[in-house]
């Protein structure tokens, strides 16, 4: 079976840092972009960047450039999105979904199920 | 930037009857490089249509996307209970990606 699984549920202070983790498996994880999405609170999707596992080629929305840092582990399969100081508006639902480009030519074909981070004192 | 937005914000009908959700771009969207997503309380979204009009694996056929350009369009043929969630239209076309702010389906 295809799937991401992501890392649990977050409680931070703000100025602390933080990664957190997308694994895939079920498939070969070098030859898919993931992306992270982020959901604040009873809002709506925001496509922050994506990343090429393979060779480790990323985009970041203008949104997002120099707020977060995406990075991937091909080893262990695993895709990353961290912070080096959070933000109490950073608070939100984070999904990493992969690209899927053969059939869909760039769509999101398979969500992870979510990881609900908090940054509050 | 490509900015989408969706219409209405929310949408209320009852099962059995057919739903049509909006989405219009400020740009043109190439190649038809746009999705819909759906996605219920408390889940991940789902993908649903890509290309503007290809049902993803496992859609049932009462979902149908359409449109070009600058105008697409999500039709649901007939509301199961299970389709009253909240539906998302993204570009795939032109970095950044974007979505649109969501249509809510609720039950009347």
């Amino acid at each position: 079976e295809v799937q991401l699984v992501q890392s649990g549920a977050e409680v931070k202070k703000p100025g602390e840092s933080l990664k957190i983790s997308c694994k895939g498996s079920g498939y070969s994880f070098t030859s898919y972009w993931i992306g992270w999405v982020r959901q604040m609170p009873g809002k709506g999707l925001e496509w922050m960047g994506i990343i090429y596992p393979g060779d480790s080629d990323t985009r970041y929305s203008p949104s997002f450039q120099g707020q977060v840092t995406i990075s991937a582990d091909k080893s262990i399969s695993t895709a990353y999105l961290q912070w080096s100081s959070l933000k109490a508006s950073d608070t939100a639902m984070y999904y990493c979904a992969r690209r899927e480009v053969t059939m869909t030519r760039g769509a999101f074909d398979i969500w992870g199920q979510g990881t609900m981070v908090t940054v509050s004192s | 930037e490509i900015v989408l937005t969706q219409s209405p914000g929310t949408l209320s009908l009852s099962p059995g009857e057919r739903a049509t959700l909006s989405c219009r771009a400020s740009q043109s969207v190439s190649s038809s490089y746009l999705a819909w997503y759906q996605q219920k309380p408390g889940q991940a979204p789902r993908l649903l249509i890509y290309g503007a009009s290809s049902r993803a694996t496992g859609i049932p056929d009462r979902f149908s996307g359409s449109g070009s350009g600058t105008d697409f369009t999500l039709t649901i043929s007939r509301l199961e209970p299970e389709d009253f969630a909240v539906y998302y239209c993204q570009q795939y076309g032109s970095s950044p990606r974007s979505f649109g702010q969501g249509t809510k389906l609720e039950i009347k």
